[in-house]
């Protein structure tokens, strides 16, 4: 198994542009989520995922988009991109949501917008 | 959602045994006592999960106060390899908006020595 796999590893975007992180696991897992990193911080909740064609919004959602159309995917996607928005990027699947399922996370997508 | 409480930064050398200290006073009689750890630019990883009795598992030992309002992480035998900012999180079985949620606070630093 591949597990969680992000792409891409790098990206820098300049203020206004959009663009998509790809988050993809081969686990079946019904549960995936959305995490940012700040420098210094703990991961926050953006979105999230409890199975195919559901999504519901996290801790801090704005200016953020998510669709689930498969299980395998859970793109993340930036409208217009601001400066308030560089950060490190963590998708993470569990089989479930409950609260013994370990989570799984991808290795992460450090965004910089300039 | 209870907090959790840790030490900013803790410090072991090689091959001797860490004890990295979490509190959680409010914890609720349903919440689980997660641990994660996140390796310098990595991603996330679970390390081990308990409620009320103490836990074994190949990575690490959960050690959990009788009145849960406090837990403690065992290395048994620190690696280099185990450097890493480790969280300590309440996860609800209540579901609700805590659904699938994992709250990350700042963690402990742990540095390993040679």
């Amino acid at each position: 198994n591949a597990g969680v796999t992000q792409t891409p590893k790098f990206q820098v975007l300049k203020t206004g542009q959009s663009m998509t992180l790809q988050c993809a696991q081969d686990m079946n897992h019904e549960y995936m989520s959305w995490y940012r990193q700040d420098p210094g911080m703990g991961l926050r909740l953006i979105h999230y995922s409890v199975g195919a064609g559901i999504t519901d919004q996290g801790e801090v959602p704005n200016g953020y988009n998510v669709s689930r159309s498969t299980t395998e995917d859970f793109p993340l996607r930036l409208l217009s991109a601001a400066p308030s928005q560089t950060s490190v990027y963590f998708c993470a699947s569990s089989y479930g949501a409950g609260p013994t399922d370990t989570q799984y996370f991808g290795p992460g997508t450090r965004l910089t917008v300039l | 959602d209870a907090k959790t409480t840790q030490p900013n930064s803790m410090e072991s050398n090689e091959e001797e045994p860490v004890h990295l200290p979490c509190n959680h006073s409010t914890i609720s009689g349903t919440d689980y006592i997660h641990w994660y750890r996140q390796l310098p630019s990595q991603g996330p990883e679970y390390v081990i999960h308990g409620l009320t009795s103490n836990v074994n598992n190949r990575m690490a030992s959960l050690a959990i106060a009788e009145d849960r309002k406090s837990s403690t992480l065992i290395l048994h035998r620190a690696t280099l390899r185990d450097a890493a900012v480790y969280y300590c999180i309440l996860r609800s079985s209540s579901g609700g908006t805590s659904y699938g949620k994992l709250t990350f606070g700042q963690g402990t630093i742990l540095t390993v020595h040679p």
